[in-house]
């Protein structure tokens, strides 16, 4: 596609549910990343793929947060029983891999829990 | 370990006159550096990026870092504000990882303000 895409754009949850963000990077870009973005705050890494592989998942905050990228392309994010203090921007970005290759971002997706 | 400190949270120009947004960065390598900038409800855009070439890097919108190694530092200039400048600007380490994997290191914002 043109660009990194991300959905849903806004989301509103309650304590305790369960929630799943979606990431389509761009066509053929070998590498994905999450980030976390606080409000005021620069981005927080979360995990790396490289296609389908989860190369380091270091990132995440606790067991309740899973990521997967299942065939390699679209990647999803899911966070279980939500807390408040997951509360946050959450940026996708791809990349066509390497270590000065530039990262392509999505707009986010920004979580809110009540 | 790798760290990047921006060191103004805010800077406030007049629409016309330069810009200067600082930034200093620890690592143990060779760094590789970026300046992102991110206007509000939009995705996070890269401006320009130091790889080891040349010490003066020129980016998009007219912005140009210097990297200085003795100073650890990477500040970002622009010398006539625009109005549409008004952003988030983030400074970004590279940090080699495992598996040859690469993780951005980021500063905590600067919010350039244009005043008309």
């Amino acid at each position: 596609g043109a660009g990194v895409s991300q959905s849903p754009r806004y989301k509103v949850a309650k304590r305790g549910q369960d929630v799943a963000l979606r990431c389509d990077p761009i066509s053929g870009h070998v590498s994905l990343f999450w980030y976390q973005q606080a409000l005021g705050q620069g981005p927080e890494f979360l995990t790396y793929f490289q296609n389908e592989a989860q190369l380091d998942k270091s990132g995440l905050p606790s067991d309740r947060f899973f990521a997967e990228r299942p065939e390699g392309s679209v990647s999803t994010l899911k966070i279980q029983r939500t807390q408040q203090e997951d509360s946050a921007v959450y940026l996708c970005a791809s990349s066509a891999g390497g270590r000065v290759n530039e990262q392509f971002f999505g707009p986010g997706t920004r979580l809110t829990v009540l | 370990a790798q760290s990047v400190t921006q060191l103004d949270s805010h800077v406030s120009v007049s629409e016309g006159t330069p810009v200067l947004l600082r930034c200093n960065y620890s690592s143990s390598y060779s760094p590789s550096l970026f300046w992102y900038v991110q206007h509000p409800n939009k995705g996070l855009q890269l401006l320009l990026k130091y790889t080891s070439a040349a010490t003066l890097v020129k980016g998009i919108n007219g912005f140009e870092a210097e990297f200085k190694k003795s100073e650890t530092s990477f500040h970002l200039t622009k010398p006539s504000a625009h109005m549409s400048d008004a952003a988030e600007y983030f400074c970004v380490v590279s940090v080699t990882r495992i598996h040859s994997n690469y993780q951005l290191i980021w500063g905590a914002g600067t919010k350039l303000i244009i005043k008309p």
